[in-house]
């Protein structure tokens, strides 16, 4: 089976930036996926890691490690507009089927 | 980015009746599609996976005669709740990966929240 970890909340202030770990442990393993969810809305996608190390899309950045079945979402000069849900997600090889973590709830602060 | 619609975005029942709930690929074809489930400040839980012109494979414990799936073309897939009764009040979203190889993206429908008296 699959499972994700990540923490539940995370609090930060406007201007800073926020790292929001995740562990998974998947039988197979394709690629770990990160979206965000404001409340009543529909994920939408911010980044994908296939292969280790870091992909950078503005100001969000992602980073995978498959040896340690561990990978982590940062945040940048974080906005009001980032409080929302950040989930984690697996896709296990043989098809595109996603398994999604708990979600950690982003409050930044002014 | 691409679209995928959802039909209603919300309704409310009466106890056991039956909802259907559409859910289009606007502007490419799907021939996989996912549908999941989501209560309050929860995850999603996957519940199935739609397959043009096959039967939809359903994740353990969810009842496929409860929760039909039907893929009826590249473009659409719905998802019927027969009988629904107030536990089974949710939000539920469908989506639909775009792309080939080991990269492909899920693009969400915004999502049908059944409340059901």
């Amino acid at each position: 089976g699959q499972s994700l970890e990540q923490p539940s909340e995370v609090t930060a202030v406007e201007g800073a930036i926020v790292q929001i770990n995740c562990t998974y442990q998947t039988s197979g393993f394709y690629g770990l996926s990160w979206y965000q969810q404001h409340d009543g809305g529909a994920p939408t996608f911010l980044s994908y890691n296939a292969l280790d190390g870091l992909e950078e899309t503005g100001r969000f950045s992602s980073f995978l490690s498959r040896s340690d079945s561990y990978g982590y979402l940062l945040l940048q000069e974080l906005q009001m507009k980032d409080s929302a849900s950040y989930f984690c997600a697996v896709r296990n090889t043989g098809g595109f089927k996603t398994i999604f973590g708990a979600g950690t709830r982003l409050f930044v602060k002014a | 980015g691409a679209v995928v619609s959802q039909h209603p975005s919300w309704v409310i029942c009466k106890s056991g009746t039956s909802v259907k709930i559409e859910c289009r690929s606007l502007d490419f074809q799907a021939t996989t599609m996912f549908w999941y489930r989501q209560f309050p400040k929860q995850s999603l839980m996957l519940m199935a996976t739609s397959n043009e012109g096959s039967k939809a494979t359903y994740e353990q414990g969810v009842e496929k005669d409860k929760f039909l799936i039907n893929h009826a073309s590249l473009t659409l897939s719905t998802l019927t709740v027969t009988s629904a009764h107030p536990e089974d009040s949710s939000f539920y979203i469908c989506s639909a990966p775009k792309g080939r190889g080991a990269y492909n993206e899920q693009f969400f429908g915004p999502g049908t929240r059944l409340t059901v008296l």
